[in-house]
């Protein structure tokens, strides 16, 4: 079966320390990976994807995201964490690419601590 | 401004009574969805629709109907509300990219609460 597995409910990071949040997956062929953050009482907001090529993807607000093939994870890091990173993020994955269907996980809720 | 609104932003009824979530996009995308978050659940797809007049089940549909009969709008209709539904819903759209993954934008949410 298909699905996306995020192990940890919580993560908490002090403030300027690195982070990861991790992610796995389980999807046939090759996985179209996506990386989003919930702020409190808002939309989910976009923060990066893997398509193909290099394994290390940057995107928004400093956060990068590794894919791992062999271990079927992508997981999420920041270098200096932040206050404001505190949200719930969560990871997807497209199912195929002949169809708009995504399995996400179930969330991680970051605490960044000052 | 390039958004996806959904209408109401919270809503509470009773078991059995129909109701409507609208979702309206700007931005003419072709793809669009409909998830809910439920705690400890994340997201979960509901239906998606690829094009006008195409739609078609995500994994959990059962109790839901949507229809695509223009490109901006993508309601969501509960026939016959029930306590399990009570949910957060969220309306989500893309362009259409051969190739490569679509980047989502969500809508603002709908709470609603079934009792």
């Amino acid at each position: 079966a298909q699905s996306v597995a995020q192990p940890e409910d919580q993560v908490n990071v002090a403030e300027g320390n690195p982070l990861t949040v991790k992610c796995t997956y389980s999807v046939s062929g090759n996985p179209y990976l996506f990386w989003y953050v919930q702020y409190p009482n808002r939309g989910l907001q976009f923060l990066l994807k893997y398509i193909t090529g290099d394994n290390l993807v940057k995107g928004s607000y400093g956060f990068e995201a590794e894919f791992n093939k062999s271990q079927t994870s992508f997981h999420l890091k920041k270098p200096s964490a932040l206050v404001s990173d505190s949200a719930l993020y969560f990871c997807a994955v497209r199912v195929s690419s002949g169809t708009y269907k995504y399995i996400f996980g179930t969330g991680t809720r970051l605490k960044v601590l000052a | 401004e390039a958004q996806v609104t959904q209408n109401p932003r919270y809503l509470i009824t009773v078991t059995g009574k129909k109701l409507t979530v609208t979702c309206s996009q700007n931005m003419n995308h072709e793809y669009m969805s409909w998830y809910r978050q439920d705690p400890g659940l994340g997201l979960r797809q509901i239906y998606y629709s690829m094009n006008v007049e195409v739609t078609d089940k995500g994994d959990v549909p059962e109790g839901y109907k949507v229809s695509r009969k223009e490109k901006r709008n993508f309601p969501l209709i509960l026939e016959s509300p029930s306590p399990n539904q009570t949910s957060l819903y969220f309306c989500a759209s893309s362009w259409k990219v051969q190739g490569v993954g679509e980047t989502q934008y969500f809508g603002p949410g709908t709470r609603l609460l079934v009792l």
